[in-house]
């Protein structure tokens, strides 16, 4: 499979834990970006990396967010101290050039109890 | 007001019908156009791309954009039950070749056979 992937796909955890999701990008793509998504409502703009430099963060990515592209390959979104509020799809999308080039991984379902 | 303003539907048709789903956007620095196909607890797949005013055509679908009224068309013709699904619209400037997106809130669509 050559796509984006997302890891894990569903995490269920209480409130006030740390979390952490993975994305693998599409191997040859430099931009990846990270959206979270509510029910009914379309995805909506974390943070964006090009190769392993974070280029631009949205006033959603609070301070309890935290994103990383070490090497310019995987990603990692990190949440600290966990709010039902933040109980959404994690989608994850990786381009190469162009908006027509860019694919979204399948994303992660955080439920915080 | 958003900066993408898209009706949630949901929107019910018959197979064989044509479709019309529309956004409008109130930013005139966007340039790209896009529409996603989302279906139930999936990523978004992006269906069409364009660049600035006119038409785009894609096998079934159609493309619309008007950047004089600020609103934007995808139309979907000979409908299956397969294109059940949310339709996201999304567009974005050019900014330092991000080209990160805007994203309207989707319309869902159901196809009845």
């Amino acid at each position: 499979d050559t796509g984006v992937s997302q890891d894990p796909r569903h995490k269920i955890t209480k409130r006030g834990q740390n979390v952490t999701f993975r994305c693998d990008p599409i191997s040859e793509h430099n931009r990846l970006y990270w959206y979270r998504q509510t029910l009914g409502q379309g995805p909506e703009f974390l943070t964006y990396f090009q190769n392993e430099a974070q280029l631009e963060k949205s006033r959603l990515l609070s301070d309890r967010f935290s994103a990383e592209r070490p090497k310019g390959s995987f990603s990692t979104l990190e949440i600290q101290r966990t709010e039902q509020g933040d109980s959404a799809m994690y989608l994850c999308a990786s381009s190469l050039l162009s908006p027509s080039d860019r694919f979204f991984g399948p994303g992660t379902r955080l439920t915080v109890l | 007001q958003k900066e993408v303003e898209q009706d949630p539907g949901p929107l019910s048709v018959p197979e064989g019908a044509i479709v019309s789903l529309n956004c409008t956007y109130s930013n005139s620095a966007f340039q790209y156009f896009m529409w996603y196909r989302q279906y139930s607890r999936k990523g978004p797949e992006l269906l069409m791309y364009t660049y600035s005013s006119g038409n785009k055509e894609d096998g079934r679908f159609t493309a619309q954009v008007d950047k004089s009224s600020k609103y934007i068309s995808l139309f979907i013709r000979d409908s299956q039950p397969s294109d059940s699904a949310t339709y996201l619209c999304a567009m974005s400037p050019q900014s330092g070749g991000s080209y990160i997106p805007t994203f309207g809130r989707g319309t869902s669509l159901i196809v009845h056979p």
